[in-house]
């Protein structure tokens, strides 16, 4: 297990298609978290997963967006109808539940989004 | 209302000379603090956590919750430490971020 894996690195995509990005997080973590951060920002606050479970979502995350991790293991981000504002990069994290106030979040190297 | 603040978005010193990057925060719970650091082109990593008071790459950090503050400090910077350093609160189901601080070393 080498970490927080991301694909694709790098979405290029027209206006109005939509995108699907996938993360694997750590294998024995139970949370998994969506962020979007765009240039000059730090991360934002999208959703997160325990388990299979979406238990947060964000104001942020409208209704072009779906998150799911079916399975507890793996989460796909999906964006629909894509605009010309969501380009950013998109990052996933994992921690262990109970955990993260102690060692914090993992992060993969996120999906740069650019929508054209 | 949970919210990081980092005044500063560019910090530059010269190498051998303290640093300070400047994180304020607001929250109505007891907070749990923390820095990340994201050099070049690699990924965004943990760099130390208030809970555990560590030292980590000579930098520290003191919680001071009377001032809301979590300032990270290195006495003696290095080029190496270049990056960009994000203070991050953790909530209930959610960690925030500040916009973060780009840190430059000169030689």
């Amino acid at each position: 297990d080498t970490g927080v894996s991301q694909n694709p690195r790098h979405k290029i995509t027209k206006r109005g298609q939509n995108v699907t990005f996938r993360c694997d997080p750590i294998s024995e973590h139970n949370r998994l978290y969506w962020y979007r951060q765009t240039l000059g920002q730090g991360p934002e606050f999208l959703t997160y997963f325990q388990n299979e479970a979406q238990l947060e979502k964000s104001r942020l995350l409208s209704d072009r967006f779906s998150a799911e991790r079916p399975k507890g293991s793996f989460s796909t981000l999906e964006i629909q109808r894509t605009e010309q504002g969501d380009s950013a990069m998109y990052l996933c994290a994992s921690s262990l539940s109970g955990s993260p106030s102690v060692y914090g979040y993992t992060f993969g190297s996120g999906t740069r989004l650019t929508v054209v | 209302a949970q919210r990081v603040t980092q005044p500063e978005k560019l910090l530059s010193v010269f190498k051998g000379a303290p640093v300070e990057l400047k994180c304020n925060y607001s929250y109505s719970g007891s907070p749990e603090l923390f820095w990340y650091v994201q050099y070049s082109r690699q990924r965004l990593q943990l760099l130390l956590r208030h809970i555990s008071r560590e030292s980590i790459k000579g930098f520290t950090a003191d919680l001071n919750k009377g001032e809301t503050s979590f300032h990270l400090k290195k006495p003696f910077a290095q080029e190496e430490d270049s990056a960009m350093y994000y203070c991050a609160l953790s909530g209930r189901n959610d960690m925030r971020f500040g916009a973060g601080t780009r840190l430059t070393v000169k030689p």
